[in-house]
């Protein structure tokens, strides 16, 4: 099993709908939980920190399932913008294990 | 603010070269370093990271090596490139925070082709 799985997709949605992303972590002591967005040959960047049960900012909404060891990105009303492939990371003891993300196409 | 750089952007060498990214950090000081490595349509995988100057931990074995000559500059390297190298090479940073690794902040990259 590997120790952060995603959903590789490609989710293709259409604009202002709802999507949901799910990360499953093999490390059950595992800290911290980040979600990040990447462009198309950029750098991956922080789009939210998930160090309790869960954390909103603005339309993205991410959650924590200790017991089931699962993180989940849920993004409403979907932008353009939104299209990038989203990697879970998951932190145990400063080792960062990066899933291999997932890819979203929002379409007008 | 925080702000990180790495150079070249875009590489292509051939095999058997020798290699040298750099990865330099401002707005910070004593930070955790992390090189990683991202091939295509896969995940990062963590290559080097540092907790000081010359203070190096290796991940996976293999023909790159790292250091850290200052606080705030990191690079990689190797003496004979593989086809394999080929990659997109991710420079990190991160506050230390109790021991506990804060949030990584990621440098623009460096594209590598290996012919």
């Amino acid at each position: 099993r590997k120790e952060v799985e995603q959903d590789p997709g490609p989710f293709n949605v259409p604009e202002g709908a709802t999507v949901a992303f799910n990360c499953t972590y093999s490390n059950s002591a595992s800290q911290s939980f980040f979600w990040y967005r990447q462009d198309c040959r950029k750098e991956p960047k922080l789009l939210m920190s998930v160090y309790s049960s869960g954390n909103e900012d603005g339309r993205f909404t991410a959650q924590l399932n200790r017991a089931s060891q699962y993180i989940s990105l849920l993004i409403r009303d979907s932008k353009l913008s939104d299209s990038a492939t989203y990697l879970c990371v998951v932190n145990h003891n400063n080792d960062m294990r990066f899933g291999a993300g997932t890819r979203l196409t929002v379409k007008p | 603010s925080q702000t990180i750089h790495q150079w070249p952007a875009t590489l292509v060498q051939p095999v058997g070269s020798p290699l040298s990214l750099e990865c330099t950090v401002e707005g910070t000081s004593n930070p955790n370093l992390y090189w990683y490595r991202q091939a295509a349509g896969r995940g990062l995988q963590l290559l080097f990271y540092s907790v000081g100057i010359g203070q190096i931990s290796s991940e996976v074995p293999q023909n790159l090596s790292a250091s850290r000559p200052q606080d705030r500059q990191f690079i990689l390297s190797s003496k004979k490139l593989l086809l394999s190298d080929s990659g997109f090479y991710l420079c990190a940073w991160s506050v230390k925070a109790g021991g506990r690794t804060d949030t990584q902040y990621f440098g623009p990259g460096t594209r590598l082709t290996v012919l």
